[in-house]
């Protein structure tokens, strides 16, 4: 089955440092990935994806993103993290089912704190 | 409106009764999804809409749970017979170009379910 893992429910990063938040990807054929934030009460807010290109994908609030195909990853990454980032993360992968319908199935999510 | 409504954004229900929940996609949108998030959860798929044409509603958890779209705008969430598992926030998203087109999935802010 199509599926991205996120090893890490928690990440703790002062503020000012870098942050990383990884996921892992299992698809057959090329993978299209996404990363996701939801605020506390809030619906999902897209962040990037990568479809083609470029293995380092620019997105939204300064983030961006590593597509790495030897090691299936596609870890989410910022210089110089921000309290306001403190949020929930999901990385997730389009799937396509034998009839050629799509979906996003999401991983089980990565709680940021940013801590001041 | 600019963005994916739903309502209500909190209902509680009795064991045993049916609910019903409300999803205005952005307009034009040709695609639909539901999820269920299920406290400390990544988002699980539920079903998927183009237009009025419910194309895969593999998600569904049991035959409790109904998804139309009769017009190919807004969309209804039926569950019947609510049981305490049923508890979640239910989202829906929609977009236009699909999930590998230019376009990104826009998501609702959700309807808390709560079944007592």
């Amino acid at each position: 089955a199509q599926s991205v893992a996120q090893p890490e429910d928690q990440v703790n990063v002062a503020e000012g440092n870098p942050l990383t938040v990884k996921c892992t990807y299992s698809v057959s054929g090329n993978p299209y990935l996404f990363w996701y934030v939801q605020y506390p009460n809030r619906g999902l807010q897209f962040l990037l994806k990568y479809i083609t290109g470029d293995n380092l994908v620019k997105g939204s609030y300064g983030f961006e993103a590593e597509f790495n195909k030897s090691q299936t990853s596609f870890h989410l990454k910022k210089p110089s993290a921000l309290v306001s980032d403190s949020a929930l993360y999901f990385c997730a992968v389009r799937v396509v089912s034998n009839f050629g319908n799509e979906k996003l199935t999401f991983g089980t999510g990565t709680r940021l704190t940013i801590i001041p | 409106g600019a963005g994916v409504s739903q309502s209500p954004r909190y209902k509680v229900a009795k064991r045993g009764q049916d609910v019903a929940l409300r999803c205005d996609p952005i307009s034009g949108h040709v695609s639909l999804f539901w999820y269920q998030q299920a406290l400390g959860q990544g988002p699980e798929f539920l079903t998927y809409f183009q237009n009025e044409a419910q194309l895969d509603k593999s998600g569904l958890p049991s035959d409790r749970f109904f998804a139309e779209r009769p017009e190919g705008s807004v969309s209804t969430l039926k569950i019947q017979r609510t049981q305490q598992e049923d508890s979640a926030v239910y989202l829906c998203a929609s977009t236009d170009f699909g999930l590998a087109g230019p376009g990104e999935l826009f998501f609702g802010e959700g309807s808390r379910l709560t079944v007592l």
